[in-house]
């Protein structure tokens, strides 16, 4: 069973493309929504939240359908610093325990080309 | 900008050993986490905390694994006795209270690996 699926990647891009990620998850309950990145043995780190009417960062658009249970990022004019695995990560629905666990998707490996 | 620290960055330990991985959670913070990665997959839950009580944890987190808050600003995980197996990549994470969409910020990680 697979809660949060993402494309298998790795996609290799040249600078000033635009790239797009796709993200799936499994628990209708969920309630929040993000997008990390992680570089090579290193942290995740937040590179945003997915709110329901979509939202931008820069050159980042994230959109999120409740309906599909499905999220996507958007990269608009890759740079070479975009290089990283992208992990879609969904959190569950409130426990009553005081706990907001993330379950994360496997990630997608992004590589900008020169 | 606040940020969680952990240590140590790389601990080598022999199969059956005890280890305590320590974090530093961001200071107004008071929901703290443990995951791991095991090298190659996905990040995976362990455990959280908050107000000095487990709030949940995975089946992962079994009777080898322990946390602990010593002090006011000290956040542990314990394992055991360890297996060739719990060598992974473990990181802490911390969110505060009032940020309504629970974002969780990492620690750069402690690599572990259990000979």
């Amino acid at each position: 069973r697979k809660e949060v699926e993402q494309d298998p990647g790795p996609f290799n891009v040249p600078e000033g493309a635009t790239v797009a990620f796709n993200c799936t998850y499994s628990n209708s309950a969920s309630q929040s929504f993000f997008w990390y990145r992680q570089d090579c043995r290193k942290e995740p780190k937040l590179l945003m939240s997915v709110y329901s009417s979509g939202n931008e960062d820069g050159r980042f658009t994230a959109q999120l359908n409740r309906a599909s249970q499905y999220i996507s990022l958007l990269i608009r004019d890759s740079k070479l610093s975009d290089s990283a695995t992208y992990l879609c990560v969904v959190n569950g629905a409130y426990s009553g325990a005081g706990s907001y666990q993330l379950t994360f998707g496997k990630g997608t490996k992004l590589s900008v080309i020169p | 900008e606040p940020e969680v620290t952990q240590t140590p960055s790389h601990q080598v330990t022999q199969m059956g050993q005890e280890v305590i991985l320590r974090c530093v959670p961001i200071s107004n913070h008071l929901y703290f986490y443990w995951y791991r990665q095991i090298l190659g997959q996905k990040v995976e839950f362990l455990v959280s905390f908050y107000n000095n009580e487990i709030s949940e944890k995975s089946e992962i987190f079994d009777d080898q694994f322990s946390v602990e808050r010593p002090d006011g600003s000290n956040f542990t995980l314990k394992i055991r006795s360890t297996k060739l197996e719990d060598s992974a990549m473990y990181f802490c994470a911390s969110t505060s209270r009032f940020q309504g969409r629970r974002e969780q910020y990492f620690g750069p990680g402690t690599r572990l690996t259990v000979t």
